[in-house]
């Protein structure tokens, strides 16, 4: 099976930089991908990254290291819009599995 | 371009009553569909996943049951619902096994 942890919540201030982890154990691995959610929403896809190395979206970056079974998304000049819950999730054979999710509270 | 529905968006339900929700995509054809739940504050379980008509992979084993009965229609079941079936309930479908795509979900409360 799969499981993933993260951590439950991070906090910054507005223009920071944040990082948010995700490891994994997988008994299959096609790629890690990251989701954002905001409150009473659905999640939206942010990245993909099947290889290892940096993926970079604009604001947001993600990282895989498939040796580690390890990822972590880079959220760059936050903004208070970037307040609400990231999820990482596995792509297995025909199925995709989520983190337990973050929590990420943006200041002024 | 590919959209998914999925409704009702919000419901109320007494214990015991039965539940169906309907999910339907459009703008793809054989799609890999998913159910998932989501307790308040809490991650995605995946519940239910179809690869085609009428294959159903179950993940949990509960009080809900999964069908598919066409192509880009994907159905959530209960025939007794029970107050820990209460969450927000999502469906999606995956495009090019990287990025899932979901419905505007279901929050439902078994009361």
């Amino acid at each position: 099976g799969q499981s993933l942890e993260q951590p439950s919540e991070v906090t910054a201030v507005e223009g920071a930089i944040v990082q948010i982890n995700c490891t994994y154990q997988t008994s299959g691995f096609y790629g890690l991908s990251w989701y954002q959610q905001h409150d009473g929403g659905a999640p939206t896809f942010l990245s993909y990254n099947a290889l290892d190395g940096l993926e970079e979206t604009g604001r947001f970056s993600s990282f895989l290291s498939r040796s580690d079974s390890y990822g972590y998304l880079l959220l760059q000049e936050l903004q208070m819009k970037d307040s609400a819950s990231y999820f990482c999730a596995v792509r297995g054979f025909q199925k995709l599995v989520f983190g337990t999710g973050t929590r990420l509270l943006v200041s002024p | 371009s590919q959209t998914i529905h999925q409704w009702p968006a919000t419901l109320v339900q007494p214990v015991g009553s039965p539940l169906s929700l309907e999910c339907t995509v459009e703008g793809t054809s054989n799609p890999n569909l998913y159910w998932y739940r989501q307790a308040a504050g809490r991650g995605l379980q995946l519940l239910f996943y179809s690869v085609g008509i009428g294959q159903i992979s179950s993940e949990v084993p509960q009080n809900l049951s999964a069908s598919r009965p066409q192509d880009r229609q994907f159905i959530l079941s209960s025939k007794k619902l029970l107050l820990s079936d209460s969450g927000f309930y999502l469906c999606a479908w995956i495009r090019d096994t990287t990025e899932a795509f979901f419905g505007q979900g279901t929050r439902l409360t078994v009361v």
